[in-house]
């Protein structure tokens, strides 16, 4: 099956950028994914990218696709203390299979 | 539309018991996903629907765990007998499959404690 790993933590000061990485073994995804949760909640859609795609920006978030090393990021800029969460990175896969990794507990301190 | 509707939110059971998890998922969504989140393993997919037809159920960990999708309103998830380690929280969540982007929505889970 689909292996989807992620580093458990990170820890960044306010202010500085946060880059979370995933690394995947199924290069057939159509979609890439990253998700936030909060805790007691949920899981939300922050944002994706299309396999054929190298980068995707939208205003704090910046994802980047390394087909090749089968290699996903997030990078977070002015990382702000709500965006303390556990981040995970997902792929569809044959039959829209959704596949999440191990999850990324991103902390913010001051 | 109230998103996606789990209940109940939180579930005490003792061992041996029957617990029953259920989840109303997005109006008009064609996936539907049943998911286990622990910290030991993360989030695991156990088993997902398309069109109320169970497509992958290899991701269900026994044959204590069954799950059902009578129509495209509805599904449970039954663990039969509970044990101590089925405690986690369970998580179900729809989607689109026609969407541009497919996009997943969760419902809050059920935190469920087997003692």
């Amino acid at each position: 099956g689909e292996d989807v790993e992620q580093s458990l933590f990170l820890s960044v000061r306010e202010g500085d950028s946060s880059v979370i990485n995933c690394t995947y073994t199924d290069s057939s995804s159509t979609y890439l994914y990253w998700y936030k949760q909060e805790p007691g909640a949920g899981l939300q859609l922050l944002t994706y990218i299309f396999s054929n795609m190298d980068m995707k920006q939208d205003q704090r978030l910046t994802v980047l696709l390394n087909k090749k090393d089968k290699h996903l990021s997030l990078r977070i800029a002015d990382t702000q203390t709500g965006d303390s969460a556990i981040y995970f990175c997902a792929l569809t896969g044959g039959g829209n299979k959704l596949t999440f990794g191990t999850g990324t507990q991103l902390k913010v301190e001051l | 539309d109230a998103g996606v509707i789990q209940s109940p939110r939180h579930e005490v059971t003792e061992m041996g018991q029957e617990v029953t998890l259920r989840c109303k998922p997005i109006s008009g969504h064609d996936y539907l996903f049943w998911y286990r989140q622990t910290m030991m393993r993360g989030l695991e997919l156990l088993i997902y629907f398309n069109n109320n037809v169970p497509i992958d159920d290899s991701g269900m960990p026994e044959d204590r765990f069954s799950a059902k999708m009578p129509n495209a309103s509805f599904s449970t998830l039954k663990i039969q007998p509970s044990e101590p380690r089925d405690s986690a929280v369970y998580f179900c969540a729809s989607s689109l499959g026609a969407s541009q982007d497919r996009e997943a929505f969760f419902g809050q889970g059920t935190r469920l404690t087997v003692v």
